[in-house]
């Protein structure tokens, strides 16, 4: 089957850097995406990543490990606005979504 | 302006009734999908549609029916409410590539969440 693994939950403090982690087991890799949703909000794209390596977008990074089914994004200068949802998905063989639950992150002052 | 707005944002009904809920987008994408976001915060594909072909999902029952009058628009109709699709509904669209091929980047609507008692 096709799995999408994520930490339910994380808490950071404002300011300091967290890594949120994603392994996925799918069938066929046509990239992985992270998504941001805030709570009762619509998901919004962050990142792609369909080469191994990372990825740099401002506070944001992206990492990709094809052969190991892993990656993480990495946020960094937290701040409070960052507290949301963030959502890993792979697009398999047929280009469609597979989605991870989320990791809930939690930013304190 | 939108890209993609659905509507309504709020539905609460009772079970057994039939919904219906609409989705626009403006951004000239030729695939749009219907998602369901459950209490497990999983989002789970249910249709997508574009120009060619409708993608079925087979886990969905076939109380829900998807309905395209046009490219821009992608209806969700669902039949004889139970109180398990109580969820939050996005609608979303992505751009096909030149090669045929989906870009993955979805826009996602505001969400319609259903509430069925």
């Amino acid at each position: 089957g096709q799995n999408i693994d994520q930490p339910t939950e994380m808490t950071a403090t404002e300011g300091a850097i967290v890594q949120i982690n994603c392994t996925y087991q799918t069938s066929g890799f046509n990239g992985l995406f992270w998504y941001q949703q805030h709570a009762g909000e619509a998901p919004t794209f962050l990142s792609y990543n369909v080469l191994d390596g990372l990825e740099e977008k401002g506070r944001f990074s992206s990492f990709l490990s094809r052969s190991k089914g892993y990656s993480y994004l990495l946020l960094k200068e937290l701040q409070m606005k960052d507290s949301a949802s963030y959502l890993c998905a792979v697009a398999d063989s047929n280009y469609q979504l597979i989605w991870g639950a989320g990791t809930k992150l939690i930013i304190k002052p | 302006d939108t890209a993609v707005s659905q509507t309504p944002k709020y539905l609460v009904t009772q079970m057994g009734n039939d919904k219906s809920i609409k989705c626009e987008q403006n951004l000239g994408h030729d695939t749009m999908y219907w998602y369901k976001q459950d209490s497990k915060k999983f989002l789970k594909i249910m249709f997508s549609y574009n120009n060619k072909e409708l993608i079925i999902n087979e886990t969905v029952p076939n109380r829900f029916s998807p309905k395209s009058p046009d490219k821009a628009h992608l209806n969700l109709h669902i039949n004889s409410l139970e109180l398990g699709d109580s969820a939050v509904y996005f609608c979303a669209s992505s751009q096909v590539t030149s090669g045929g091929r989906n870009t993955g980047e979805l826009f996602f609507g505001e969400g319609s969440r259903l509430t069925v008692l």
